[in-house]
């Protein structure tokens, strides 16, 4: 079945906590994405990756680092979490047809 | 820069009701224009899209028509149901990295009742 997995799906940690969302998808796919959902905002994007070891920045990437060593795989990762970042997190792949993203199920994240 | 606008949520409905969600959007050129559901506990799933002026996007009863003159992509549906229920987002696609990108709007809540 084509998916976009995430772990975990609830995390409730601390501020200045290191964590990690893992991101993969089994498309093969090239173009991979990560947005946080807030209410009144809709989506919107934190970083964005072309291809494998291809990263760029997107709407609000501060707070945020990334890396794609496989192309199935795309972590997000929070060095120092503060409270501001506590929101809804997902995943997205897209296989080149305009705008045909699918998106993981959402890992929903809260930093007390 | 591109950006889309929706009407503000929620929206409540008895079944059997007609449906309209607005949408309007800012752009430069001619992006695509999509509509995205999520259903409670979900990912987004691509619910329809249209690609140039005056395409008709279609799919399980809901319809979108591209209007370039509006600039507007009103989500709409005859005959809503229970299983209708879910928040509703407009997009469109930003023609960088790749085309890929999309820009969303804010998402509208939907609930219907019986």
């Amino acid at each position: 079945e084509a998916q976009v997995t995430q772990n975990p799906r609830y995390l409730i940690t601390v501020t200045g906590k290191k964590l990690t969302v893992t991101c993969s998808q089994n498309m093969n796919h090239e173009y991979m994405s990560w947005y946080r959902q807030d209410p009144g905002l809709g989506l919107r994007q934190i970083y964005y990756s072309m291809n494998v070891e291809v990263t760029d920045k997107g709407d609000v990437p501060e707070g945020y680092k990334v890396s794609r060593k496989e192309k199935r795989n795309f972590p997000l990762i929070l060095e120092s979490p503060s409270p501001n970042q506590t929101s809804l997190y997902f995943c997205a792949s897209g296989g080149g047809r305009l705008g045909e993203q699918y998106f993981g199920p959402g890992t929903r994240l809260t930093v007390t | 820069g591109n950006s889309v606008t929706q009407m503000e949520g929620p929206v409540t409905l008895s079944e059997e009701a007609f449906l309209t969600i607005n949408c309007t959007y800012t752009a430069t050129g001619y992006p695509s224009l999509f509509w995205y559901v999520q259903y409670p506990g979900e990912g987004l799933q691509l619910l329809l899209k249209a690609t140039k002026a005056d395409d008709k996007g279609s799919n399980k009863g809901f319809e979108a028509t591209y209007r370039k003159e509006t600039t507007s992509f009103h989500l709409e549906k005859g005959s809503v149901q229970v299983s209708d229920s879910a928040v509703y987002f407009c997009a469109l696609s930003d023609l960088g990295q790749g085309a890929q990108k999309l820009v969303f709007g804010q998402g509208t809540r939907l609930t219907i009742n019986p």
